[in-house]
């Protein structure tokens, strides 16, 4: 059974960087990619990026291109997401999931983001 | 980028209706790489489909789904007190992956 145990929660300054955990206890961490969403209070679920450990390939969104970085430590099966210059508008729940690929890079398949970590709690306040 | 946009924003129903929530893309998704998630208050989301029409693993046959290129449909036969919550539509076939706004489901 797959779990995504994620870091405790942050309070951050404004203009500071967050850098978020997330390990994987059980499954095959290299076949995994790994995304990060968020969720702002009372708002919807927004895709930041993700990684495939096993090649460090990360993909991003354009809003966060330069602010995140999504890296991943194989020998620990643990991913991280770091966000900088943080605002107000950052102070969300911070949610790390995983798609368990199949095939092969670069023409894998997709499945959905089927395990998710409880999620971290951001909040950036001065 | 594609734009997910999921109707309506609100339901209200009671028990053992039948639902349809609506997600349309602004562009064909590819490989119909198409997902819905159900989220309850202070929860993660759970995966319900994938694949535009593959339950996964552990979900009821009550949830089924279809669609392919740019129109998918979540429906949910026979509700049940449970089903509550926000369904959200999700594109994973071409980055940057991206979430509908939700459609919120009162039972």
């Amino acid at each position: 059974q797959v779990q995504l145990v994620q870091s405790g929660a942050e309070v951050k300054k404004p203009g500071s960087s967050v850098k978020v955990s997330c390990k994987a206890s059980g499954g095959i961490f290299n076949t995994f990619e790994i995304s990060w969403v968020r969720q702002a209070p009372g708002q919807g679920l927004e895709w930041m990026g993700a990684i495939i450990p096993l090649y460090r390939k990360t993909k991003y969104a354009q809003k966060f291109q330069g602010r995140v970085t999504i890296t991943a430590d194989k020998s620990t099966f643990t991913a991280y997401m770091e966000l900088s210059s943080l605002r107000s508008e950052d102070t969300a729940v911070y949610y790390c999931a995983r798609d368990d690929l199949t095939g092969s890079y670069p023409n894998y398949f997709y499945y959905g983001l089927d395990v998710w970590g409880r999620g971290t709690t951001v909040t950036v306040s001065s | 980028e594609i734009t997910l946009t999921q109707s309506p924003g609100t339901l209200s129903l009671s028990p053992g209706e039948r639902v349809s929530l609506s997600c349309r893309a602004s562009q064909s998704v590819s490989s119909n790489y198409l997902a819905w998630y159900q989220q309850k208050p202070g929860q993660a989301p759970r995966l319900l489909i994938y694949g535009a029409s593959s339950r996964a693993t552990g979900i009821p046959d009550r949830f089924s789904a279809s669609g392919s290129g740019t129109d998918f449909i979540l429906t949910i036969s026979g509700l049940e007190p449970e089903d509550f919550g926000i369904y959200y539509c999700q594109q994973y076939g071409s980055s940057p992956y991206t979430f509908g706004q939700g459609t919120k489901l009162e039972i």
